[in-house]
């Protein structure tokens, strides 16, 4: 157990629809980092929040977002779904002071199906 | 359970021999490298990382090799074993975010 945890673990839903995909960090984590990880694409990585504020971006759509609160969880939103955005989404979170050149412990992910 | 890359180079073994799996990145300027283990259905685990610094670093039943002059990793795991069976990581890190290589099944033969 990474002590990353995510919810929900499956979720399924339709085209054009909206989810929240929801991830804590291990405690005293300040990052937290979101992966997109299909079956063609391998683990993408989607964006990376320090402390409330959004770090780095990677290839996240401009249908998806995401932020991160005071309590330092972190969620992910995705709208406006298609079918290919079925995958698992993983998030991530590192100590602090190690920003992106220290070990990223990941969570169970959630494991999306669009219909 | 779930299928990570259908189409990922496999490594099969026999159990109690040794492992080795390759990488090759990407970006000459990256500084930290990792190894990460996924088993079918979970996250990503981390097994052992590496700064550019160094050549090699030793854990438990696993070493890691860096050679930069050729951009090339490699993950070897001693007497391995059943549990070993999962999908292979490495990842660099320039400066932010972890870049995935494609990963690399390994099965564990008894």
């Amino acid at each position: 157990d990474s002590g990353v945890t995510q919810t929900p673990k499956h979720l399924i839903t339709a085209t054009g629809q909206r989810v929240t995909l929801r991830c804590s960090p291990r405690s005293g984590d300040l990052s937290v980092y979101w992966y997109q990880q299909s079956l063609d694409q391998g683990l993408q990585f989607l964006i990376q929040y320090y402390n409330g504020e959004e770090r780095a971006k990677g290839n996240i759509l401009e249908r998806f977002s995401a932020q991160q609160f005071p309590d330092l969880h972190s969620e992910l939103n995705l709208s406006s779904l298609e079918l290919g955005d079925s995958a698992l989404y993983f998030c991530a979170s590192s100590a602090p002071g190690t920003s992106g050149g220290g070990t990223q412990y990941f969570g169970p992910g959630t494991r999306l199906t669009v219909l | 359970g779930e299928s990570v890359g259908l189409h990922l180079p496999t490594l099969s073994v026999q159990e109690g021999d040794n492992s080795i799996i390759n990488c090759a990145y990407s970006n000459s300027a990256s500084d930290y490298f990792i190894w990460y283990k996924q088993e079918s259905g979970k996250g990503p685990q981390f097994i052992i990382d590496i700064r550019s610094n160094m050549d090699k670093r030793q854990g438990q039943r696993v070493t890691v090799l860096l050679n930069k002059t050729v951009k090339h990793l490699s993950l070897q795991i001693a007497a391995t074993q059943p549990g070993d069976s999962a999908v292979y990581f490495c990842a660099e890190s320039p400066r932010r975010a972890l870049t995935f290589g494609s990963g690399t099944r390994l099965q564990v033969q008894p």
